[in-house]
């Protein structure tokens, strides 16, 4: 079946810090990625998604490109701020069509 | 905001009671999901529906059961309920049944106490 493999958290940061939080993934055929982050006490909102191999998705500055040949997906963004903590998740969506997620990874920023 | 809305937000109630919890979709969404979050298991798929017709199901157990009405709402009803069921419920939506972003609402937070 499909598999998420996050990071283990939580990750501590201080602002303008570099980030990267890594996902790899067991899936049969073509699935979609996508990231989604979680802010303190409230749902999830999609941050970014790629749908086929080599795609970039990206948002608020956040990157990803899914990498069929090593199956990852990992979230990078240049310069973290404190607005940026939460929850992150990294999810496919397979031929089931519906999300498979894995554990999320807690981010700290530090001022 | 999303577009998805669920109702209530915070619910507590006792052991062996039953609670029902309701979902709006994205207006024209066809689909509708429900998912547990809680710290052991994380995020779990519960089931799925379509235009009014269960699609898929995931980790839902016996006691738990869902419906997708005419008007596309939805709900999802837990009976019997136990400690471990304390969770956070999200609905979520998307416009077809496959090839669409999934939109999550903000959950409804289940104790049982």
């Amino acid at each position: 079946g499909n598999s998420v493999t996050q990071m283990e958290g939580p990750v501590t940061l201080s602002e303008e810090a570099f980030l990267t939080i890594n996902c790899t993934y067991t899936a049969t055929g073509y699935p979609s990625l996508f990231w989604y982050v979680q802010y303190p006490g409230e749902g999830l909102q999609l941050l970014l998604k790629a749908t086929k191999a080599d795609d970039k998705g990206s948002n608020k500055g956040f990157e990803a490109t899914y990498r069929k040949e090593t199956t990852s997906f990992h979230l990078e963004k240049g310069s973290v701020q404190v607005s940026d903590s939460a929850v992150y998740f990294c999810a496919l969506r397979g031929s089931a069509r519906q999300l498979t997620f894995g554990s999320g990874t807690q981010l700290t920023v530090l001022p | 905001d999303s577009g998805v809305t669920q109702t209530p937000k915070h619910l507590i109630t006792a052991t062996g009671q039953r609670v029902t919890l309701r979902c709006s979709p994205r207006s024209g969404d066809l689909s509708v999901y429900w998912y547990q979050q809680s710290l052991d298991q994380g995020l779990q798929f519960l089931i799925q529906y379509y235009n009014g017709e269960e699609r898929a199901k995931g980790n839902i157990l016996e006691r738990f059961s869902a419906q997708q009405f005419p008007d596309l709402h939805s709900e999802l009803n837990l009976s019997s309920l136990e400690l471990g069921d304390s969770a956070l419920y999200f609905c979520a939506s998307s416009e077809g049944h496959g090839g669409n972003t999934i939109y999550f609402g903000e959950g409804s937070w289940l104790t049982v106490v």
